[in-house]
């Protein structure tokens, strides 16, 4: 595989469940991000990690807990969440911070939260 | 203000025409600067880098105006292929990239 997967592509869950999004990058990357995109609205920069280190998480509620094992892998653990965290939920990674070629995104995982 | 100010439109135009997006950004320390391409309900993908010298990738120029903190992207001779959402990207003083909130483009025959 090459690029940026995520898994699952869509995710319909409960408020009361436990699932985890999943995203794995084949580039040799060291800076990957999760990015959170409702319907209208513009990318919202949830987690950043360098070097499986987490760098920056913009004031996300704990409802969201992200993992990085390491470079290639990360992880956004999801429980009781909430119907508003219905979402596009799109990973990223770069070389270094960006600057030189940009992100890639993932293919995205549509989340419901019912 | 905001780091990065996109129009958000729509832009309605007709197969054909020649259709031009600003944006414009807040930090001067900035050094890279992007273009990128969403299509609905996809992953926002890279469509073009912005050199200060300005470039063009077929039907696409993309320029840069440092002094007035601006960015554009031109598109000629739409297609209907080009309705998307069209990303300003700009970087922050960390490095970490900026995105703006994205101009649509909606091309009619």
């Amino acid at each position: 595989e090459t690029g940026v997967t995520q898994t699952p592509r869509h995710l319909v869950m409960g408020m009361t469940n436990k699932k985890s999004l999943k995203c794995e990058q084949h580039l040799g990357h060291n800076a990957m991000y999760w990015y959170k995109q409702s319907a209208k609205k513009p990318l919202e920069l949830m987690f950043v990690y360098n070097f499986k280190e987490q760098t920056e998480n913009n004031s996300v509620p704990s409802r969201f807990s992200p993992e990085c094992p390491n470079s290639s892998h990360l992880f956004l653990h999801l429980h009781t969440l909430q119907p508003e965290d219905s979402a596009l939920y799109l990973c990223a990674s770069s070389q270094g911070r960006g600057g030189d070629y940009g992100y890639t995104f993932g293919s995205g995982t549509r989340l419901t939260v019912v | 203000r905001k780091e990065v100010e996109q129009d958000p439109g729509p832009f309605n135009v007709p197969e054909g025409a020649t259709v031009a997006f600003n944006c414009t950004y807040s930090n001067s320390a900035s050094q890279s600067f992007f273009w990128y391409r969403q299509d609905c309900r996809k992953e926002p993908k890279l469509l073009m880098s912005v050199y200060s010298s300005g470039n063009e990738d077929g039907r696409f120029t993309a320029q840069l105006n440092r002094a007035s903190q601006y960015i554009s992207l031109l598109i000629r001779d739409s297609k209907l292929s080009d309705s998307a959402t069209y990303l300003c990207v700009v970087s922050s003083n960390t490095g970490k990239l900026i995105f703006g909130q994205g101009t649509t483009l909606q091309v009619k025959p």
